[in-house]
């Protein structure tokens, strides 16, 4: 079975500049996660879909970040406009469900840095 | 507020030795803890995932156990080796079915 895939793996853009992130996830997971992993840290959700439909989205800075899932498959993130605090490793994972006891699949993450 | 804390947060041993990792969360109400280990410039693996009303999974020289009421799992390692080198993150999924991560133990295995 492969997994959750990710493009591109690594992404340098100034400040002020806008990027895009692409994930497509397991085949037939129904949720599927954003998260955002600074260095030294531990991995901090930003969004939930299940299917196409935004289950979670507290943690999303919703001035400059927004995501879709288009379709309930393939997933967009996007950072418009970057700060340098936004250089970090953004993972995309994906549950066959969003209720406790569904493990979650990660993909290998893009690393992003804001100059 | 969930919060998870992983001590110590870097650990260096040599080969074959046991080991345990620590992970403490505040709230006790959760529907599972999984332990991941992330390589370098890696996403994460699942390692084991237990379940709120299990205490302990096993999987080859790995063991996690669980206690919800103390708000503590431990991640034990037989035998260690130089490829278990890797950072080791625990999460638990709160009551909001959200996954919510400890910073890590950076594991080295000296051969």
């Amino acid at each position: 079975e492969a997994g959750v895939a990710q493009s591109p793996r690594y992404k340098i853009i100034e400040k002020r500049q806008s990027v895009a992130f692409w994930c497509n996830p397991i085949s037939g997971h129904a949720t599927l996660y954003w998260y955002q992993q600074i260095l030294g840290q531990g991995p901090k959700l930003l969004i939930q879909f299940q299917n196409n439909g935004v289950v979670d989205d507290s943690q999303l800075p919703k001035d400059r970040f927004s995501a879709e899932r288009l379709k309930g498959v393939d997933s967009t993130l996007k950072i418009q406009p970057a700060k340098l605090e936004d250089s970090a490793v953004y993972l995309c994972a994906s549950s066959l469900r969003d209720l406790g006891g569904g493990a979650q699949y990660f993909g290998p993450g893009t690393r992003l840095t804001v100059t | 507020k969930q919060e998870v804390t992983q001590i110590p947060a870097a650990l260096s041993v040599p080969e074959g030795e046991n080991l345990v990792l620590n992970c403490s969360f505040t709230d006790s109400a959760i529907y599972n803890l999984q332990w991941f280990r992330q390589d370098p410039g890696k996403g994460l693996t699942s390692l084991l995932l237990i379940q709120s009303s299990q205490r302990e999974q096993t999987s080859g020289r790995l063991n996690a156990s669980l206690d919800k009421s103390s708000g503590r799992s431990t991640l034990y390692i037989a035998a260690s080796q130089p490829g278990d080198s890797a950072t080791y993150l625990c999460a638990v999924m709160d009551s909001s079915y959200k996954l919510i991560f400890g910073s890590g133990t950076r594991l080295l295995v000296r051969p």
